[in-house]
C-alpha cells in the first residue's frame, strides 16, 4: 500500500500568515494527490484535486502543487474560518490512503 | 443537491455483526464509484472500502480486509458495508463518500460526503 505521510502534524499561526503543509508519498504518485480540510464535528470537504486544481468554491488563498512523491498545500493568507485539520489523500491507487493529518490552531 | 445519508449505526458487542447503509440523492447514483471512510475518535481519516460504479472494482483496507463487504444496488441509489467480526478498534464514526470518477481503472477524489454514522464496539 502507499503510505502518505504529512509534516507538520500540527502548527500554530495568527491571522494573515503564509502557511505551508507537506504530504509526501511512499512511492510516485504522479499529481494523483487530494487535499482535504475538516472542522470539528464536521465531514472533510474537497480543497484541492490532482495536486494543484482549485475545487470550486474553495478561495484562492489556497493552492496545491508538487509531483511525484512531494506536495504541498499552502494557505496565503490564513483566515479565522481556516483553523481546521487538513489531509492529504493519493487516488493513484484504488486502495485510497490518508496522511495523518495536520491541526492548524490559531497562535 | 448532493446529499448521502448514513444509517446503521450503534453499540454492538465485539465479534458480532453490523450494516451500514448509505441513500444517495441529486446525482446520478449508477455514474460513480463510492466509498466508506472511518475516523476513530480523537484520530485521523482511515479509507476503509471503495466500488466502482458497476461493482466490478472492489477494494478493502488491509486493517478490515476478510471482515468487511462493501455491496451497492444502485436500483435503490444505495451504498452498503457488512461488517463482521466486529472489533473495539473497528469504534468510529463511518462516512459514505462519493468519488468523482467512476472506479474503472480512473481514480477521483472524494468531492461529496455524508454526515457520518457512529460504530461503537464494546462489551
Amino acid at each position: 500500500d502507499i503510505q502518505m505521510t504529512q509534516s507538520p502534524s500540527s502548527l500554530s499561526a495568527s491571522v494573515g500568515d503564509r502557511v505551508t503543509i507537506t504530504c509526501r508519498a511512499s512511492q510516485s504518485i504522479s499529481s494523483y494527490l487530494n487535499w482535504y480540510q475538516q472542522k470539528p464535528g464536521k465531514a472533510p470537504k474537497l480543497l484541492i484535486y490532482a495536486a494543484s486544481s482549485l475545487q470550486s468554491g474553495v478561495p484562492s488563498r489556497f493552492s496545491g502543487s508538487g509531483s511525484g512523491t512531494d506536495f504541498t498545500l499552502t494557505i496565503s493568507s490564513l483566515q479565522p474560518e481556516d483553523f481546521a485539520t487538513y489531509y492529504c489523500q493519493q487516488s493513484y491507487s484504488a486502495l485510497r490512503t490518508f496522511g495523518q493529518g495536520t491541526k492548524v490552531e490559531i497562535k | 443537491e448532493v446529499q448521502l445519508v448514513e444509517s446503521g449505526g450503534g453499540l454492538v458487542q465485539p465479534g458480532r455483526s453490523l450494516r451500514l447503509s448509505c441513500a444517495a440523492s441529486g446525482f446520478t447514483f449508477d455514474d460513480y464509484a463510492m466509498h466508506w471512510v472511518r475516523q476513530a475518535p480523537g484520530k485521523g481519516l482511515e479509507w476503509v472500502s471503495g466500488i466502482s460504479w458497476n461493482s466490478g472494482s472492489i477494494g478493502y483496507a488491509d486493517s478490515v480486509k476478510g471482515r468487511f463487504t462493501i455491496s451497492r444496488d444502485n436500483a435503490k441509489n444505495s451504498l452498503y458495508l457488512q461488517m463482521n467480526s466486529l472489533r473495539a478498534e473497528d469504534t468510529a464514526l463511518y462516512y459514505c463518500a462519493k468519488d468523482s470518477s467512476d472506479g474503472s481503472g480512473s481514480y477521483g477524489n472524494f468531492d461529496y460526503w455524508g454526515q457520518g454514522t457512529l460504530v461503537t464496539v464494546s462489551s
